[in-house]
């Protein structure tokens, strides 16, 4: 029954690797999200997709790039990763529309620590 | 653009109610959300409400909506030891992109 999956749950890496964070959904759902959760900041938006190919910043792109070359598979990735980019990453997928908050299921998040 | 804010903190009896609140700044949210956060795991939608309503109730969660004030609640009756995790608020403002509160830790001692 599981719907969105990141594949990774725990990661440890070394401050300037590159690093993949790699998201799969199985709903056929347009709508692809990157989060991090950090505590006391709740959620945060760092890009979105609403179709193939096609990416939109959220509110903290900074030091992150994505990819959608397919409609199930949404990848983050760490240029050169960094102290302040140990987090918990969510991945969520959603259809689209104002309603998408119905529709959006989330994994069950990465632990990222960068060392 | 829409601002979601939240108490960070709550502990309960078991027993008792819970509500946590929200307020947010973007009237044009279509709808208003809740989502459970528990240990380990993404976020589940628990529920939501419609910006016409004004309460909406499922089983032991009510939601109430105070648009005037832009407050948002949701009130848990006889919380039980299984409902502690984080609780995080959502609108989606004019953009349709959700914003998320920074999230309440419900904290339920039996």
């Amino acid at each position: 029954d599981v719907k969105v999956t990141q594949s990774s749950r725990y990661l440890v890496k070394r401050t300037g690797e590159k690093v993949f964070l790699e998201c799969v959904q199985d709903m056929d759902h347009e709508n692809m999200f990157w989060y991090r959760q950090d505590p006391g900041l709740g959620l945060r938006l760092i890009y979105f997709s609403y179709d193939v190919k096609m990416k939109e910043k959220g509110d903290i792109p900074e030091g992150y790039s994505v990819s959608r070359e397919k409609k199930e598979r949404f990848s983050l990735i760490l240029e050169s990763a960094s102290t302040n980019q140990t987090s918990m990453y969510l991945c969520a997928s959603s259809l689209p529309g104002r309603s998408s908050g119905n529709t959006i299921y989330f994994g069950e998040g990465s632990w990222l620590t960068v060392v | 653009g829409e601002d979601v804010e939240q108490s960070l903190f709550l502990s309960v009896r078991e027993g008792d109610s819970s509500v946590i609140n929200c307020t947010y700044t973007d009237s044009s949210s279509t709808y208003l959300y809740w989502y459970k956060q528990e240990p380990g795991a993404g976020l589940q939608l628990l529920t939501y409400i419609f910006s016409n309503m004004d309460m909406k109730q499922d089983q032991r969660l009510t939601v109430l909506l105070n648009k005037k004030d832009k407050h948002l609640s949701l009130r848990i009756a006889d919380t039980q030891t299984g409902d502690s995790a984080i609780y995080f608020c959502a609108g989606t403002g004019n953009t349709g992109k959700l914003i998320f509160g920074q999230g309440t830790t419900l904290q339920v001692k039996p």
